[in-house]
């Protein structure tokens, strides 16, 4: 989930195994969301976008699930691999300007 | 093409110094935006321009200038830095002059120290 202070969350997982990341989103205006993945030392780097007329995308490996009552987000990484490992944040958009808000992120981190 | 390009990587000011971070792109793209990245928290949008000759605030704009003379460089620029400002700093652009984030394309950083 998202965090507050210094501290990333972090997910540890097995390599292989299914990795499930959670986002917590303030705005009940935001209609697009997006997820990032940030390497070590790089800039973001763009995962999957959702629209908020949708509550479910699928793309290769990620699945984003959107759930507008709770104003929750989460990224499903599908056999998770050791260069799956980096921070991964969303991001909130509201079509009406350039408003887009990011999380802080959590880190994940493949075991072999 | 070159992508997104930004200069320097590493930059160490002393307080009350002032500095320029070049940020570049060779997409022809018409939006760009400066972001601040700090330990624990999200990237925060400082200025962005949906074009040459059009600027605006972000979320955090005092402390920091910017100008957009041309579609490829989007300079920033710390008028008298202060150890606040210490931070990773990100360059962004897309082609679309509202953000597209599937369009996106985020520079490598500078990491800045303000003693």
């Amino acid at each position: 989930g998202e965090s507050v202070g210094l501290h990333l969350p972090t997910l540890s997982v097995q390599e292989g195994d299914n990795s499930i990341i959670n986002c917590a989103y303030s705005n009940s205006a935001s209609d697009y969301f997006i997820w990032y993945k940030q390497e070590s030392g790089k800039g973001p780097q763009f995962i999957i976008d959702i629209r908020s007329n949708m509550d479910k995308r699928q793309g290769q490996r990620v699945t984003v699930l959107l759930n507008k009552t709770v104003k929750h987000l989460s990224l499903q990484i599908a056999a998770t691999q050791p260069g799956d490992s980096a921070v991964y944040f969303c991001a909130e958009n509201n079509f009406r300007g350039n408003d887009m808000r990011f999380g802080a992120g959590t880190r994940l981190t493949v075991k072999p | 093409n070159a992508g997104v390009t930004q200069t320097p990587k590493f930059q160490v000011l002393k307080t009350g110094q002032s500095m320029t971070l070049q940020c570049a792109q060779d997409m022809n793209h018409e939006y760009m935006s400066w972001y601040r990245q700090d330990p624990g928290m999200g990237l925060r949008l400082i200025h962005y321009s949906v074009g040459a000759g059009i600027t605006d605030q972000g979320e955090v704009p005092n402390g920091y200038n910017v100008s957009r003379s041309t579609t490829e460089d989007f300079p920033l620029r710390l008028l008298s830095a202060a150890p606040s400002q210490t931070s990773v700093y990100f360059c962004a652009s897309s082609y679309s002059t509202r953000p597209s984030p599937n369009e996106q394309f985020f520079g490598p950083g500078t990491r800045l120290t303000v003693l």
